[in-house]
């Protein structure tokens, strides 16, 4: 069964980069698309964006600019930077399987809660 | 970017009641459609897909069904277990996005 977990610093101070891996295990990480997805604390889903695991983005418009998705398949990992991070960057984010023709996310990892905060 | 509106926000029904949330697109989203459960403190679980197609090992008291712009999620016999929040997202043009969600109490 697939599983995905994320990982990275759980405090991140104001405009310093947040940077976040996702490891896949269970499955490769080859033919599928990966999303990044966030969640601030009591508030709903807001879709960051996703890759194919041979390189080409989609980014929410939001944060195109300061949101990069990047792969490494040899490592079975999903990574995202967000740069210039603000207090409104802090949320629970998470990774997702995102299967696309019949498109869904079918896979999520728990999420990190990543706080910016000085 | 393609706006979806869900309601009611709030939703609270008894056990045994047949429940209905809307999600509406500010644009033609054809039937790709998805809806999740999300319980406090996990992360989402993809119920329904393609708009009506239930994801493998969600009850049959779910369904959904829609196509274009409006769309509805229902729970024919709502369940303790129910309990949550739930999200539509469409993912027929990117960027991809979701609802605002609907929260589900159990009276």
């Amino acid at each position: 069964q697939v599983q995905l977990q994320e990982s990275g610093p759980g405090l991140v101070r104001p405009s310093e980069t947040l940077s976040l891996t996702c490891t896949v295990s269970g499955g490769s990480i080859n033919k599928f698309y990966w999303s990044w997805i966030r969640q601030s604390p009591g508030k709903g889903l807001e879709y960051i964006g996703h890759i194919y695991y041979t390189g080409p983005t989609n980014y929410a418009s939001s944060l195109r600019g300061r949101a990069t998705i990047s792969v490494d398949t040899s490592k079975n990992q999903v990574s995202l930077k967000l740069t210039s991070v603000t207090a409104a960057d802090t949320a629970v984010y998470f990774c997702a399987r995102l299967i696309t023709g019949q498109h869904r996310n079918d896979y999520w990892g728990p999420g990190t809660l990543v706080t910016v905060s000085s | 970017d393609v706006h979806l509106t869900q309601s009611p926000s709030v939703l609270s029904a008894s056990v045994g009641d047949r429940v209905t949330i809307t999600c509406r697109a500010s644009e033609d989203t054809s039937n790709y459609l998805a809806w999740y459960q999300q319980k406090p403190g996990k992360a989402p679980a993809l119920l329904i897909y393609s708009a009506s197609t239930l994801q493998s090992g969600v009850p049959s008291r779910f369904s959904g069904s829609g196509f274009g712009t409006e769309f509805t999620l229902t729970i024919t016999s709502l369940q303790p277990e129910d309990f949550g929040t739930y999200y539509c997202q469409q993912v027929n043009n990117y960027p991809l996005t979701f609802g605002g969600g609907t929260k589900v109490e159990i009276k």
